[in-house]
């Protein structure tokens, strides 16, 4: 069975700084990733994907992640966090068949930035 | 706008009862899933549907069910079984098809709440 370890529950950036939240995935396949945000009481939003080609994805609002296959993860990165990017963020893998069974989501990882 | 509507946001239950959840989405998509979170857990799949007039168990399937009489429509029903059904309840959908990685879209969320 798929499943996505996000090992840290909580992250604290200053504004400013760079960032990179770690996921490690289990998978016997070629996995497909994600990675989504979501602000608070609010549902998912899709920062990026990887399903082939280029290990180095970029995403929506300036960040991007890395796959790599020797090391089963896939984190993220932004290069200078901004006050609005405090949020939760998921680490999801789904199967070769597109995803039609669903996603397997990490538990995620808080997001806070301090000023 | 193309989107995943659900309602009503905020549901409040009462001990014993049961309650219907709404998503529909115009995003003619064929498939459509419901996932339970809760804080520190994560997402976890409830139920999803491939095709109309079928579904399949997800993870946590138990005090939880569902139709899929319309292509746009997916209700999910929250049964007195469920011993704990104070949760978050998100929506996706997305579409099926041979290429990996299909792109799997939320809606806004509905906060279930049992008083």
């Amino acid at each position: 069975a798929q499943s996505v370890t996000q090992p840290d529950i909580h992250i604290t950036v200053s504004e400013g700084a760079s960032l990179e939240l770690r996921c490690n995935y289990s998978y016997g396949a070629t996995p497909y990733l994600f990675w989504y945000v979501q602000s608070p009481g609010q549902g998912l939003q899709l920062l990026l994907k990887y399903f082939s080609g280029d290990t180095l994805v970029q995403g929506i609002k300036g960040f991007e992640a890395e796959f790599k296959r020797s090391q089963s993860s896939f984190n993220l990165r932004k290069p200078s966090v901004h006050w609005s990017d405090a949020a939760e963020y998921f680490c999801a893998v789904g199967d070769s068949g597109g995803g039609a069974d669903g996603l397997t989501f990490g538990k995620g990882t808080h997001l806070i930035i301090q000023p | 706008d193309g989107g995943i509507t659900q309602s009503p946001k905020y549901l409040f239950r009462k001990e014993g009862q049961n309650v219907t959840l709404s998503c529909e989405q115009n995003l003619n998509h064929d498939a459509m899933y419901w996932y339970r979170q809760d804080p520190g857990q994560g997402l976890r799949l409830i139920y999803y549907s491939q095709i109309v007039n079928d579904f399949q168990k997800g993870d946590i399937a138990e005090g939880y069910s569902v139709s899929r009489e319309k292509k746009e429509s997916f209700p999910l029903t929250v049964t007195s079984a469920q011993k704990n059904p104070t949760a978050f309840y998100l929506c996706a959908s997305s579409i099926l098809g041979d290429f990996p990685g299909n792109t799997i879209y939320f809606g806004e969320g509905s906060w279930l709440t049992v008083v």
